[in-house]
């Protein structure tokens, strides 16, 4: 039984460019959360989506930040005009009911904006 | 606003030793605690929780203590090995939205000596 998977696991973007992080949850998993590590910070949320539906964006950046997680496919984070400060790691967890108390997550992908 | 604080960024203790790594939180609507551990490179992954009904939770070397009046919590591994030398994030869960939703503290970087 795979884990969540993350890919890629590091991404380079030229300033203003698009970043597009991928996550495939564990297998029976409906449920998807982002989350956010800067340098020397925490784990901030980001968004709390559902197959179809984004249930809580709250922790996103109003502009540039979008996020999906289509019927068929992983769950895609997407950076359009990325900025040096975007650069950080970038985790996805997943769990198979309503609520992500032990949440299991993904390996992570570390954006690094040049 | 920080809601969950892990005030301690860095830990060493020498191996065989106990570790108390601490946590405090600010709202009083969460009801359930968590500890996750974090290796380089790799995503968190979950240690021990706590019931905000419960004071203590014992898994092995790993406990968890919760004051709730003091809206603090720590976590104790003892005897402490070499293995253990890991970020660990303490993090909170409550009802927002709609969902059990989790925030996580800054974490705290524990360094076990040989």
């Amino acid at each position: 039984n795979a884990g969540v998977m993350q890919n890629p696991r590091h991404l380079v973007r030229r300033r203003g460019q698009e970043a597009r992080l991928r996550c495939s949850p564990m297998k029976g998993h409906s449920h998807v959360y982002w989350y956010r590590q800067l340098p020397e910070e925490g784990l901030k949320f980001m968004v709390y989506l559902q197959k179809e539906n984004i249930i809580d964006e709250s922790g996103m950046p109003k502009e540039r930040f979008s996020a999906e997680f289509p019927k068929e496919g992983p769950s895609i984070l997407r950076i359009q005009q990325v900025v040096r400060g975007d650069s950080a790691a970038y985790f996805c967890a997943s769990s198979p009911q309503l609520d992500n108390t032990e949440a299991f997550f993904g390996q992570g992908t570390r954006l690094t904006v040049v | 606003d920080q809601q969950v604080k892990q005030n301690s960024p860095s830990l060493s203790v020498q191996e065989g030793r106990i570790s108390i790594l601490n946590c405090d939180y600010t709202n009083s609507m969460f009801d359930y605690f968590l500890w996750y551990k974090k290796y380089p490179a790799e995503g968190p992954t979950f240690l021990i929780s706590i019931s905000s009904i419960k004071d203590k939770n014992e898994d092995g070397r790993f406990t968890v203590f919760l004051n709730k009046s003091a809206k603090h919590l720590s976590l104790h591994i003892v005897p402490s090995q070499p293995g253990d030398s890991a970020v660990y994030f303490c993090a909170a869960s409550g009802m927002a939205g709609g969902y059990q939703k989790v925030t996580f503290g800054t974490g705290t970087k524990l360094q076990v000596i040989p």
